[in-house]
């Protein structure tokens, strides 16, 4: 079974500042997701990538297949990124989720 | 908008009584995912149904049970119902059929309340 780590859990940064978000996994997958979820509940997918970076607008994700890491970067964050991001790695048996990290951008 | 229709947003019951939640998937995909979202245990995969049939099982209770029609809709049975089930439920459908590879639209959540 997949363990999927995420840190931090909370993040509180200031509007504008570049924004790190990790995740690790345990075993192999066949792709890593980056979710997005915002207050209201409701749940947005980012990004699905099984090696290298995509970029899409001021976030961009990359991947380490070797070393079994993910990261999500804001650039420019605005407090409109503000929400719960959610790494999920998926594998045979459907996705595995990590508990995501709470981050809120100040103005 | 995902394209993915959840009914109802909120429900509100009794233990030990039974509720349907109900997903429409986008036109066209063919795969439903059902997700359960409590504050302890953060998201957990329940189940997959892939063109009427089921592909793939995770972490649900025997008293949950699903389907999926031949219209592709699909509905969650939750019974017996326990304090500890309340929790956010989210359906996702997928175009193809693995959960692992394929990008899932979300839906908006049904918010279950068991009093």
């Amino acid at each position: 079974k997949n363990e999927v780590e995420q840190s931090p859990q909370n993040l509180t940064a200031q509007e504008g500042e570049f924004i790190t978000i990790n995740c690790s996994y345990s075993v192999g997958i066949s792709a890593l997701h980056w979710l997005q979820q915002h207050p209201g509940g409701g749940i947005v997918s980012l990004f699905m990538l099984s090696s290298g970076k995509k970029k899409h607008g001021r976030l961009i994700a990359t991947i380490n297949i070797q070393e079994k890491h993910s990261s999500l970067h804001i650039t420019a964050s605005h407090p409109r990124d503000s929400a719960v991001y959610i790494c999920a790695a998926g594998g045979a048996d459907g996705l595995t989720f990590g508990k995501g990290t709470h981050l809120i951008i100040q103005p | 908008d995902s394209g993915v229709t959840q009914t109802p947003k909120h429900l509100i019951t009794a233990t030990g009584q039974r509720v349907t939640l109900r997903c429409s998937p986008r036109s066209g995909d063919l795969s439903v995912y059902w997700y359960q979202q409590s504050l302890d245990q953060g998201l957990q995969f329940l189940i997959q149904y892939y063109n009427g049939e089921e592909r793939a099982k995770g972490n649900i209770l025997e008293r949950f049970s699903a389907q999926q029609f031949p219209d592709l809709h699909s509905e969650l049975n939750l019974s017996s119902l326990e304090l500890g089930d309340s929790a956010l439920y989210f359906c996702a459908s997928s175009v193809g059929g693995g959960a692992g590879y394929t990008e899932a639209f979300f839906g908006q959540g049904t918010r279950l309340t068991v009093v």
